[in-house]
């Protein structure tokens, strides 16, 4: 099975902070990686897929990048209805495995 | 515009199956470039993929619930369940339902509001 792992597992940061989430999976999955952010009480909501595509509605300041085994989610000035929980997922083979998650707190 | 509603007992026994149902509308589960899914999360944790099915039954589980694991998919009412037997504490949840689109990229994309199913007797 291929394991994904986050890091940090939290940050804090400040709005218009540009803020940095990698994700490693621990084979190469080529480009299928999503993001995903989730608020309390709320489904996850794809952000980015196949590594670096944004997905219809999400604001350009969510990039994506990486492929192979590192990845790297950037929002590029952080806003207030960014302080969420992000995760990294690879949708490359069964069991399609999550990352821990990031919470990205205000400072 | 595409929409999951998760439906089902929102209290199970421990060592009872737990049930529950995704129903697609706005889109057909027949789709032949979607798979569906179920995704949950135990509170306060993050989230872990249970399996996917496809319109022709095809199935993939999770190693970790295999043996505990039957997904099924109802065509005619454009829907799909999940059944997980013997459950226990460990069991407790929000259960997703969601969809995955092969065509691009397998990107899980439209995903129900969650269902939250707690362990007790």
């Amino acid at each position: 099975d291929i394991q994904m792992t986050q890091s940090p597992s939290s940050l804090s940061a400040s709005v218009g902070d540009r803020v940095t989430i990698t994700c490693r999976a621990s084979q190469a999955i080529s480009s299928y990686l999503n993001w995903f952010q989730q608020k309390p009480g709320k489904a996850p909501l794809l952000l980015i897929y196949a590594a670096s595509t944004l997905q219809s509605g999400v604001p350009s300041r969510f990039s994506g990048s990486g492929s192979g085994t590192d990845f790297t989610l950037t929002i590029s000035s952080l806003q207030p209805e960014d302080f969420a929980t992000y995760y990294c997922q690879q949708s490359y083979s069964p069991p399609r495995a999550f990352g821990q998650g990031t919470k990205v707190e205000i400072k | 515009q595409l929409q999951l509603q998760e439906s089902g007992p929102g209290l199970v026994k421990p060592s009872e199956t737990l049930s529950l149902t995704c129903t697609v509308s706005g889109g057909s589960i027949s789709s032949t470039t979607s798979y569906w899914g179920w995704i949950r999360q135990p509170p306060g944790k993050g989230l872990e993929w249970i399996g996917s099915i496809k319109y022709s039954g095809t199935t993939y589980y999770n190693p970790s619930l295999q043996s505990r694991v039957t997904m099924s998919v109802d065509t005619s009412k454009n829907r799909f369940s999940l059944d997980l037997s013997s459950v226990t504490a460990a069991d407790m949840a929000v259960y997703y339902c969601a969809r995955r689109d092969v065509s691009a990229w397998s990107r899980f994309d439209y995903w129900g509001q969650g269902s939250l199913v707690t362990v007790s007797s």
